[in-house]
Formats: structure tokens, C-alpha cells, sequence
């Protein structure tokens, strides 16, 4: 089946220790996105790519930084995390343009200790 | 300032019943509305979808309603089932001013047995 998959699921860090985020697609989309969701708040946008296009959000933290080395895959990057970090993070793919459908994977729940 | 809002945290609905999910927008560039279904440690699932030309679609038990002179819409699940129970997020874009998917915080929705 085609889909969307995070690695890892869950995740541990200490305050400051660098982390990344990964996320892969079989859905050969071209976007794929990246949200940042805290308890009983909305998703967040923090960035997406269309392709090799990076389009960062404006109120997006620099210490998100994100790569998408190919198609398939694409990375979120967390230089110094922070307490306020500790969120789950989403991504998510669509065809094309910003009002595609996005498909969401399943999460990483990430701990900042 | 959220664009778009969900104003129920929560809603119950016994089992058979209608269920009924609103959502407010401010945005009147929004042309594209959905409905995404959460299970907790799961991702977001793309449940239904409306464009700002029609007023109503519907798929199977799902029926989604846009007013677009009150910039309201609703969610309509008839009847309920036990399966349904999750958190319902309603989500805008625009296609025209090239915006993002913007969020609600998400209605959590039981079904009663």
C-alpha cells in the first residue's frame, strides 16, 4: 500500500542535544510537509518542499532546518531543542499544489527532557 | 489569530444518532475546505472535502454543508457508530491566494453504544 511513514515513533532527547525527524513516501508526491502539533492545538505548519523548492513559514523557528535529499524522503531537523519543543510532529504529502489533499503520516511524538 | 475555529472541543452522540461537527472560517480567500479524522497515535485521515462552488457534498454517511455568506461549515455523520469516535479537524485553503492548509484545534467526537 502506498503511505506515508515517520521513523521513529516516539522520541527522547535532552535540552539542546540535536535531533532529526524522518519521513518517507510511497506515494510519489511532490510535497511534502512538515507540522508541528501540540496537546488540543491545530497543526502547525513549519515548512514544505514542492519538489527541490523549499518554502520555509515565516514564524518558523531557525532551529527547524529540514532536507529532502530525494522524492522519497525528507528530514526535520532540530538543532537545539527546547523544552517548548516537546510536541508531535507530522508529515505529509500531496500531488501538487497547496490545495491538494495532503496525506498525513502517523506522527513522531517527541520528548525533550 | 486563528483563521479557522473549531468552538466544541468535544462532542457526544449516542450510537444511531445524527452528528453534527462545525467550523467557522475568517478568511474569505478560503475556496477549499476538508475534514480530516485523527485516532490517537495515528495521523491525520482525509475524510471529505467541499469546494467553495458547491454547498454540499456527500459521501456515504459523511455530508459536508458550506455556507460561505455565514463562513460556516458542518460535518454530518448519520448515523454514528462506535468506529466514529476520534478527533474531527476541519481544515481551509486557497487556491487563489496561494495559502497554506490552515487548521482548527479539532472537535473530539464520541459515540456512545
Amino acid at each position: 500500500d502506498a503511505m506515508v511513514i515517520q521513523n521513529p515513533r516516539y522520541q527522547v532527547t535532552q535540552f539542546g542535544k540535536p535531533v532529526t525527524l524522518s519521513c518517507s513516501q510511497t506515494l510519489n508526491h511532490n510535497v511534502m510537509y512538515w507540522y508541528q502539533q501540540k496537546s488540543s492545538q491545530a497543526p502547525k505548519l513549519l515548512f514544505h518542499y514542492y519538489d527541490k523548492d523549499f518554502n520555509n513559514e515565516a514564524d518558523t523557528p531557525d532551529n527547524f532546518q529540514s532536507r529532502r535529499p530525494n522524492t522519497s524522503f525528507c528530514f526535520l531537523d532540530i538543532r537545539s531543542p527546547g523544552l517548548g519543543d516537546a510536541a508531535m510532529y507530522l508529515c505529509a504529502t500531496s500531488l501538487g499544489g497547496r490545495t491538494d489533499t495532503q496525506y498525513f503520516g502517523p506522527g513522531t511524538r517527541l520528548t525533550v527532557l | 489569530d486563528q483563521q479557522v475555529k473549531q468552538n466544541s472541543p468535544s462532542l457526544s452522540v449516542q450510537e444511531g444518532r445524527i452528528s453534527i461537527l462545525n467550523c467557522d472560517y475568517t478568511n474569505s480567500m478560503f475556496d477549499y475546505f476538508l475534514w480530516y479524522k485523527k485516532y490517537p497515535a495515528e495521523g491525520p485521515t482525509f475524510l471529505i472535502s467541499i469546494s467553495s462552488i458547491k454547498d454540499k457534498n456527500e459521501d456515504g454517511r459523511f455530508t459536508v454543508f458550506l455556507n460561505k455568506s455565514a463562513k460556516h461549515l458542518s460535518l454530518h455523520i448519520v448515523p454514528s457508530q462506535p468506529g466514529d469516535s476520534a478527533v474531527y479537524f476541519c481544515a481551509a485553503s486557497s487556491a487563489s491566494g496561494n495559502t497554506p492548509l490552515v487548521f482548527g484545534k479539532g472537535t473530539r467526537l464520541s459515540v456512545i453504544a
